[in-house]
């Protein structure tokens, strides 16, 4: 069973277009997360949800949008897609703000490789 | 401020070679975590390590080993008798305490050759 699974895996669009990427965590995890890395491999935090609230939210331009329906989904939804949103975005989740005595590690998505065209 | 800094950019060691990957880290919490995460080139991010700040003994796991020193704030990652499977970019990150924020170093590039 896949712990953190994102679709798609690979997403290539034209500019303008709107695009959404899909993360569920079957861990029970209470935090999830979403990474941006770009192509010179650079990990940079976008968001951050604990139990369907936002606790981080960096400096990321408002055409992104995370939305968390439940606490084991969090879905990216991006507008007006420019050339720079290219990257891979990577789901994640952690037992932080859980309650439960934990040291916060990281489980990673796969990734999902956008590129705009 | 918090950063994690991997001054090494890429490496390149033949097989069977010793290699040490550095990781320096600044954090003013008393209480953190850190961790290194291994990239192969199918792109996935897999955990490899995690350390308290309260516990500066090395770790060795198989082939690879991890030196903590809290001296000079660094996590230093060896892998002994390298093999070509270990090729992939390597992240050192910390966690402090005071968030649930993971600050990420900008990776080593390690290529073992055959």
């Amino acid at each position: 069973d896949t712990a953190v699974s994102q679709t798609p895996k690979y997403l290539v669009t034209q500019m303008g277009n709107d695009k959404s990427i899909k993360c569920e965590q079957n861990l029970g995890h209470d935090t999830m997360y979403w990474y941006k890395q770009d192509s010179k491999k650079f990990l940079k935090i976008m968001f951050s949800y604990n139990n369907k609230e936002l606790i981080i939210n960096e400096t990321v331009p408002n055409r992104f949008s995370p939305k968390s329906p439940d606490k084991a989904h969090l879905n990216l939804h991006i507008n007006s897609l420019e050339l720079g949103d290219s990257a891979v975005y990577f789901c994640a989740s952690s037992l932080w703000g859980s309650g439960i005595p934990n040291t916060g590690e990281l489980f990673f998505g796969e990734g999902s490789r956008l590129t705009v065209l | 401020a918090q950063k994690v800094t991997q001054a090494q950019t890429e490496i390149s060691v033949v097989e069977k070679e010793d290699v040490t990957l550095d990781c320096v880290y600044e954090t003013r919490d008393t209480t953190y975590y850190l961790f290194w995460y291994k990239q192969p080139p199918s792109g996935e991010l897999v955990f490899l390590i995690r350390r308290n700040s309260f516990d500066e003994q090395n770790e060795i796991s198989g082939r690879y080993s991890w030196n903590f020193q809290k001296s000079t704030s660094s996590f230093n990652f060896t892998i002994t008798a390298s093999q070509v499977v270990d090729s992939a970019v390597y992240f050192c990150a910390l966690m402090p305490n005071t968030g649930n924020q993971f600050y990420f170093g900008t990776g080593t590039s390690l290529t073992v050759i055959p």
